[in-house]
């Protein structure tokens, strides 16, 4: 069975940073890409971007390029999204999802990341 | 960035009675490797994402088959034949085609 286990809600201050995971298991990790989507509050959905953690193959949407890390450790079939310089506008809900050519088809329940002073 | 338009975003529907959702995208989808890759995703209240159809109108396992989808170059429909108490949500069109790949506004499907 297909699980992607992300982490727990943040509560972070302006200007701090933050790095959320997501564990895969039930397949076979380094070789399905995995991406990140966010959804701000009561927003539509957001592509940030997309790994193949086999060769470290990363794309990022031009939108926030310089504003999101992606990463990934085989060893833990996890992958991370390291947010920077948080702003209040980061507020939002952050999904890993699997992907396949052109689409996600298996979605993380999500973590809640609130930004406030 | 491919902008997906979707209408309408708000569809009241009476228990039993069909739906359609349409998706209108800046370009045409049709991938080099001839594969158009648009994808819909319902999200119920409180849920994450789920997809429902891959490549335009195949059906992902395990979602019903009064959800049907179809389309070609810029222009998608989803239909829910019979809608049910259980299919109240968003749903979203995704095209997977163009770097970066970009979500419609969403649709939300409620009931009368």
């Amino acid at each position: 069975e297909v699980q992607l286990v992300q982490s727990g809600a943040e509560v972070k201050k302006p200007g701090e940073s933050l790095k959320i995971s997501c564990q895969a298991s039930g397949y076979g990790f380094a070789s399905r890409w995995i991406g990140w989507v966010r959804q701000m509050p009561e927003k539509d959905l957001e592509y940030l971007g997309i790994m193949f953690p086999a060769n470290s193959d990363i794309r990022y949407s031009p939108s926030f390029q310089g504003q999101v890390t992606i990463s990934a450790d085989i060893s833990t079939s996890s992958a991370y999204l390291q947010l920077n310089i948080l702003e209040a506008s980061d507020t939002a809900m952050y999904y890993c999802a699997r992907g396949e050519p052109g689409s996600f088809d298996f979605w993380g329940p999500g973590t809640l990341v609130t930004v406030s002073s | 960035d491919v902008v997906m338009t979707q209408s309408p975003l708000s569809l009241p529907v009476t228990l039993g009675q069909p739906a359609s959702i349409s998706c209108r995208s800046s370009r045409s989808l049709v991938y080099a490797d001839g594969n158009t890759y648009l994808s819909w995703f319902q999200q119920r209240p409180g849920q994450s994402p789920r997809r429902l159809i891959y490549k335009v109108s195949n059906r992902d396992s395990g979602v019903p088959d009064r959800f049907s989808a179809s389309g070609s170059g810029t222009y998608f429909t989803l239909k829910i034949s019979r809608v049910e108490a259980e299919d109240v949500g968003v749903y979203y069109c995704m095209q997977g085609s163009h770097s970066p790949w970009t979500f419609g506004q969403g649709t939300k499907v409620e009931i009368k």
